[in-house]
């Protein structure tokens, strides 16, 4: 299995915190993702990241924001945690972007209260 | 708005038999991928077509793709209930090959 893990993988925080999940890789790829899966929506895309401090805004961004200071680890942020940001995130990397398989973590289940 | 939508959005079937899904897209593409999640779990490669392909085959999978009609499609054949799961495609975009875009998926079910 390619080398990614997310964390934490499960959460509960209250409406108006900040939260942070992270993601770390082992494979040195150099592009990484961040989705959300919804019901109904499939995987939406956040924000990816094609290099170090190197990111892009997704289909959804509005309300997060992301980081990537080292080729390993991306850390996706919800600034102000409100009730519709309660969903399954998950974290994807890739050697080559779309051009290029990738490998997907395990998810991380946030529950905003 | 996503990239991609999957139809059917589920689909059951007997052992045995062939599952068919389709995947339509917007913009035009360089690369479509399809993917497979068993529940609760992340995501798996199953195949890529490039843009240039109009079909491919992996074990038990056939991908076709036919960027006139912008859609694509996966057979699966000699279903199994192994492989019950939902299938997603996804795509990049011409001028923008960083973006994995996914469509809304469909769920197989396939029963004994």
């Amino acid at each position: 299995d390619a080398g990614i893990t997310q964390s934490p993988r499960h959460k509960v925080t209250e409406t108006g915190t900040p939260v942070t999940l992270r993601c770390h890789q082992t494979e040195n790829h150099r592009y990484m993702y961040w989705y959300r899966q919804d019901p109904g929506h499939g995987l939406r895309l956040i924000h990816y990241s094609y290099g170090v401090k190197d990111t892009d805004k997704g289909e959804v961004s509005d309300g997060y924001s992301v980081s990537r200071s080292k080729t390993e680890d991306f850390l996706l942020t919800l600034e102000s945690a409100t009730s519709s940001q309660t969903s399954v995130y998950f974290c994807a990397i890739s050697a080559d972007g779309g051009r290029a398989e990738a490998f997907f973590g395990q998810g991380t289940r946030l529950t905003v209260v | 708005s996503q990239q991609g939508e999957e139809d059917p959005q589920a689909l059951s079937i007997q052992e045995g038999e062939n599952a068919t899904m389709n995947c339509s897209y917007k913009t035009s593409i360089n690369n479509l991928q399809w993917y497979r999640q068993n529940s609760g779990r992340g995501l798996v490669h199953l195949i890529l077509i490039r843009s240039n392909e109009r079909e491919k085959h992996s074990g038990r999978l056939r991908v076709t793709l036919d960027t006139s009609k912008k859609s694509s499609s996966l057979l699966i054949t000699a279903s199994r209930a192994a492989d019950t799961a939902s299938y997603f495609c996804a795509t990049d975009a011409i001028g923008n090959t960083d973006k994995l875009i996914f469509g809304t998926g469909t769920r197989l079910q396939v029963f004994p």
